[in-house]
């Protein structure tokens, strides 16, 4: 079974559009994450949530919201859609350590294309 | 997360050793040194991580060097599925679990 599953794999669309991409994990972890990796392949965080809170990287628009029904998914919207919104987004978990030992589980990653 | 320096990219022949460096001067104390992979096409995994002392495991080695300032993946016999693109990362305890990655040292390995 895969541990971190999205959905889409693929999401081409046009300029404007609301979207969203599904994120599962089946770990029992505490944490979630959404990264996104442009075209020149830099991974950058957008986002971290647990069921206690949520940690925004400041350079994220305000276009872009998690949503969390429960612990095992983190959905991520994202609002009228623009041209540098194309990228590939990965989401990711772990366990809630505050050590800096713990380990993250990456998804397959959506591939998201606007035109 | 404080920053590391790695370069662009190696090459290694297969089945030989291969020593990934990464330097990391202002690293503080309580930062852990991790290490993750990106096949191409496919989300980070998870590789290795330390904080003091060499660490091994089934997929690598971590060798730390006594100052901390600077750390070597060490993969004991290439293969060409570990061509992937690889990043060092520190790890501040308390520091929202968020991974910050820089841009890696891409390892071809050839047949």
């Amino acid at each position: 079974d895969t541990a971190v599953s999205q959905t889409p794999k693929y999401l081409v669309t046009q300029m404007g559009n609301d979207k969203s991409i599904k994120c599962e994990q089946n770990l029992g972890h505490d944490t979630m994450y959404w990264y996104k990796q442009d075209s020149k392949k830099f991974l950058k965080i957008m986002f971290s949530y647990n069921n206690k809170e949520l940690i925004i990287n400041e350079t994220v628009p305000n276009r872009f919201s998690p949503k969390s029904p429960d612990k095992a998914h983190l959905n991520l919207h994202i609002n009228s859609l623009e041209l540098g919104d194309s990228a590939v987004y990965f989401c990711a978990s772990s366990q809630e350590l505050t050590s800096g030992q713990e380990t993250q589980y990456f998804g397959p990653g959506t591939r998201l294309l606007v035109l | 997360d404080a920053k590391t320096t790695q370069p662009n990219s190696m090459e290694s022949n297969e089945e030989e050793p291969v020593h990934l460096p990464c330097n990391h001067s202002t690293i503080s104390g309580t930062d852990y040194i991790h290490w993750y992979r990106q096949l191409p096409s496919q989300g980070p995994e998870y590789v290795i991580h330390g904080l003091t002392s060499n660490v091994n495991n089934r997929m690598a080695s971590l060798a730390i060097a006594e100052d901390r300032k600077s750390s070597t993946l060490i993969l004991h016999r290439a293969t060409l599925r570990d061509a992937a693109v690889y990043y060092c990362i520190l790890r501040q305890n308390n520091a929202g679990n968020m991974l910050t990655f820089g841009g890696g040292t891409r390892l071809m390995v050839k047949p």
